[in-house]
């Protein structure tokens, strides 16, 4: 089956200090990623969704210069929290889907503490 | 706009029992509908989907769903409980059409918890 990787698994950074999460397509072509935040016990929140190759689209309060992402390659895509703040500190989970997939297969998603 | 409705946050049934997880969704057109599950501090695992066909769907570690068009509903099953069932599950759906209403809505999760 499909299988998405995320790197690191989890990451703890001091505030101000830039992080970068990539997540990468194992088997397959991933022509669109997403990427997800989770708060304890709450659902995902859909964050952003990137098509190879052009801008990612932010979903409504998604601040476009704090969670940079970039999905130049149709395996890779990385989310860079820039400046981070106590407040970023969450679950972020990315997921992918090639061209002929009805369904969207998830990566195992990065811890974040920011201090 | 799409959504999805899990009335339940949690969810608590003995060991053998049988167990349903309720789903409930709203979307223009046609449903794709699926089932995920989630362990403490993992990614989400896919479980079931429904795209077309039965509407009996059968999936991973013996759990299956059911697709009722006219409740607009997509319940998760499991005709015996296993304590190792016990995680936070997400029912989550998407527009069959093209373009941004291809993205998945989830709903809010229910924790299910089998006691031994």
């Amino acid at each position: 089956g499909a299988v998405v990787s995320q790197h690191p698994s989890w990451v703890i950074c001091k505030s101000g200090t830039s992080v970068k999460i990539e997540c990468r397509s194992l088997d397959f072509q991933a022509t669109t990623m997403f990427w997800y935040r989770q708060f304890p016990k709450q659902s995902l929140m859909l964050m952003a969704t990137s098509n190879e190759g052009s801008k990612a689209t932010y979903e409504q309060g998604v601040e476009k210069d704090k969670f940079l992402i970039n999905h130049a390659s149709l395996t890779l895509s990385t989310l860079t929290v820039t400046s981070a703040h106590p407040e970023d500190s969450s679950f972020y989970i990315c997921s992918a889907r090639g061209p002929t997939y009805n369904e969207q297969f998830f990566g195992p998603g990065t811890r974040l503490t920011v201090l | 706009a799409q959504s999805v409705a899990q009335p339940e946050d949690q969810v608590n049934v003995a060991e053998g029992n049988p167990l349903t997880v309720k789903c409930t969704y709203s979307v223009s057109g046609n449903p794709y509908l699926f089932w995920y599950v989630q362990y403490p501090n993992r990614g989400l695992q896919f479980l079931l989907k429904y795209i077309t066909g039965d509407n009996l769907v059968k999936g991973s570690y013996g759990f299956e769903a059911e697709f009722n068009k006219s409740q607009t509903s997509f319940h998760l099953k499991k005709p015996s409980a296993l304590v190792s069932d016990s995680a936070l599950y997400f029912c989550a759906v998407r527009a069959s059409t093209s373009g941004s209403a291809r993205q998945l809505t989830f709903g809010s999760g229910t924790q299910l918890t089998v006691l031994p």
